[in-house]
């Protein structure tokens, strides 16, 4: 089974530009979630879809978007890019029973820097 | 919102000796506290979790132990070997998915 699957893995933008990051989840798996991770700071959660529904939202001003898709493919964007925006963002996928949280399967992720 | 503090931030241990990882929360309605370990430059894994109607979870020599009223909970890693040395990420939910992680520590087994 494939696991999960982040594109472009690395990119470099200017501020004030935007950038679109794309996650394909685990066959099977409806629940996307992304988390921004710096050094230091660990992983901070920006959101989490299921069946093209955000369900949740972190503490991210409103630059940080996402979307699902019907077979679950899931986009982020970031607009207006700020130097402050230059991590490792990581997508991850999960089959969730009755809501109950498990396990996330993590990608490799998408490294942006912002110049 | 949850609040997740990790202690210590580095951990130097002897090949063989246990390291002990300890985190705490803030937010009683908590109920999945999972461990995530991310070696250098490769994705996070998990290797534990333990829900709030556990006290402790053992799986080889990795265990994890949770205090519901004072709030914290503990990973333990005995008879540490090299392939141990990675980042170490606690995290808490209230079971909606949403994980709030701590700040990792990075552990280093020295041979």
């Amino acid at each position: 089974k494939a696991g999960v699957t982040q594109t472009p893995r690395y990119l470099i933008k200017t501020r004030g530009q935007q950038v679109t990051l794309s996650c394909s989840p685990i066959s099977g798996h409806r629940s996307v979630s992304w988390y921004q991770q710096t050094p230091g700071q660990g992983l901070q959660f920006l959101f989490e879809y299921f069946s093209e529904t955000q369900r949740n939202k972190g503490n991210f001003p409103g630059r940080f978007s996402g979307r699902q898709f019907s077979n679950s493919r899931s986009e982020m964007n970031v607009s207006t890019l700020e130097l402050g925006d230059s991590a490792l963002y990581l997508c991850a996928s999960a089959s969730p029973r009755d809501r109950v949280t498990g396990e996330l399967f993590f990608g490799e992720g998408s490294r942006l820097t912002v110049l | 919102g949850e609040n997740v503090e990790q202690h210590p931030s580095t951990l130097s241990v002897q090949e063989g000796d246990s390291a002990v990882i300890k985190c705490t929360y803030s937010d009683s309605a908590s109920n999945y506290f999972p461990w995530y370990k991310q070696e250098l430059g490769k994705r996070p894994q998990l290797i534990i979790d333990i829900r709030s109607n556990v006290g402790e979870k053992k799986d080889q020599r990795i265990a994890v132990t949770l205090n519901k009223t004072a709030k914290h909970f503990s990973l333990h890693i005995t008879e540490t070997q090299p392939e141990d040395s990675a980042v170490y990420f606690c995290a808490a939910s209230i079971g909606d998915y949403k994980l709030s992680f701590g700040a990792g520590t990075t552990v280093t087994v020295r041979a």
